[in-house]
């Protein structure tokens, strides 16, 4: 078990730019979870995958952003046409289904995105 | 709405000192679940406990110890003899069974603990 893994680590972009960041879960996780933390807060929720099928969007998640999980597996977060208020860790959590509970959330080391 | 609160934005503490992360949930939902994270320096976060509305036992785990009260609506979180090791930002969550499992953090309180 490696762990949720995101790619990449760090990206630097120019305001316009469209961006695309990746998540790997836990293998056997059929949860995905998309949150966004900025300086000083806590991470915000963005979207919810569970296996291929997105069930849930925040208001936060603008037309500009779209999430896919082909598959039920790995996940990308693309970003158009980059806002410098994009900026911000991108988190990336999965977590097993437990029938009528709810499951601690494994974090991915997430994505820092700086929009120049 | 499911809101959590951490009032205290940063402690400072001298190694060895016991210290209280204060956590405050609302919620209308009667089964719902909290946790605590831990958010080093290097920035993953780390899963440190989960309860269940349901179980109000306190519970310890090492220096660790957590206060779960109903009636204040708080979910408190204590660390005996704070070692530097300590030092990083811990985020209070709330999830609740209905919808999509996510989770409300507050905004975290940073726990710098001093040599």
């Amino acid at each position: 078990d490696t762990g949720v893994s995101q790619d990449p680590r760090h990206k630097i972009t120019k305001r316009g730019q469209n961006v695309t960041f990746r998540c790997d879960p836990i293998s056997e996780h059929n949860r995905l979870y998309w949150y966004r933390q900025t300086l000083g807060q806590g991470p915000e929720f963005l979207t919810y995958f569970q296996n291929e099928a997105q069930l849930e969007k925040s208001r936060l998640l603008s037309d500009r952003f779209s999430a896919e999980r082909p598959k039920g597996s790995f996940s990308t977060l693309e970003i158009q046409r980059t806002e410098q208020g994009d900026s911000a860790m991108y988190l990336c959590a999965s977590s097993p289904r437990e029938a009528g509970g709810v499951d601690e959330q494994f974090f991915g080391p997430g994505t820092r995105l700086t929009v120049l | 709405a499911q809101k959590v609160t951490q009032a205290q934005t940063e402690i400072s503490v001298v190694e060895k000192e016991d210290v209280t992360l204060d956590c405050v949930y609302e919620t209308r939902d009667t089964t719902y679940y909290l946790f605590w994270y831990k958010q080093p320096p290097s920035g993953e976060l780390v899963f440190l406990i989960r309860r269940n509305s349901f179980d109000e036992q306190n519970e310890i785990s090492g220096r660790y110890s957590w206060n779960f009260q109903k009636s204040t609506s708080s979910f408190n979180f204590t660390i005996t003899a704070s070692q530097v090791v300590d030092s990083a930002v811990y985020f209070c969550a709330l999830s609740t069974t209905s919808g999509t499992y996510k989770y409300i953090f507050g905004t975290g309180t940073r726990l710098k603990v001093l040599a």
